[in-house]
């Protein structure tokens, strides 16, 4: 059973405009969630994170927020640009051995900025 | 700046044969994980490594066999290739304790028919 997920496979926003990217996960014992982009033919790189005890992390046009009660947070890039045109994958940090960082990744979503 | 490079980029394999995925990174992390990624899926760990000398499994460790004995490289063995192999893998390494940035490499697109 998925324990990350991303629901909406693509997302189409105009330039300028809110782009608004969706996560929900079932697992209480995360501690971290991360939003990576990815372009194509290249590896994720990283964009945003927000610890499970926070509610909101802001950095420059992307905003995270985590909705605990309901397993849920969202990115929120504002203003959008043409650059942001790539895949979204959220990701949630379980622990392993040592302490070490497992991500556990949803679908991801397809976002692409029109002009 | 290098950071995670894997090697190679592209890998056609047979059914049955064996081969290995490179990894190297050069930003001194402890930390080195596997990942494969799959049509209309997310990333799934294979493995992961918390320095020279030690591993434990992901989700996803069947078929595959990794050994850690230098900081810098992190090897994925494919020991009897088979089409569900057939994937993009991505190596990625991170710092250890609350670190939370894991830095991908771009990926190795295997082929196994």
């Amino acid at each position: 059973d998925q324990q990350v997920k991303q629901n909406s496979p693509s997302l189409s926003v105009q330039e300028g405009r809110i782009s608004i990217l969706n996560c929900d996960y079932t697992n209480s014992m995360f501690d971290y969630f991360l939003w990576y982009k990815k372009y194509p033919a290249e590896g994720p790189t990283f964009l945003i994170s927000i610890s499970s005890i926070k509610d909101k992390n802001e950095d420059g046009r992307f905003t995270v927020f985590l909705n605990k009660s309901a397993k849920h947070l969202s990115l929120h890039i504002v203003p959008s640009q043409p650059g942001d045109s790539a895949v979204y994958f959220c990701a949630a940090s379980e622990r392993g051995i040592q302490g070490a960082q497992k991500l556990v990744f949803g679908q991801g979503t397809r976002l692409t900025i029109n002009p | 700046n290098a950071g995670v490079t894997q090697t190679p980029k592209f890998q056609v394999l047979k059914t049955g044969q064996s081969m290995t995925l490179q990894c190297a990174q050069d930003m001194n992390h402890e930390y080195m994980s596997w990942y494969r990624q799959d049509p209309g899926m997310g990333l799934r760990l294979i493995h992961y490594s918390v320095g020279a000398g030690i591993t434990d499994q992901g989700e996803v460790p069947n078929g595959y066999n990794v050994s850690r004995s230098t900081t810098e490289d992190f090897p994925l063995r494919l020991l009897s290739a088979a089409p569900s192999q057939t994937s993009v893998y991505f190596c990625a390494s991170s710092y250890g304790g609350e670190s939370t940035e894991a830095f991908f490499g771009q990926g190795t697109r295997l082929t196994v028919v």
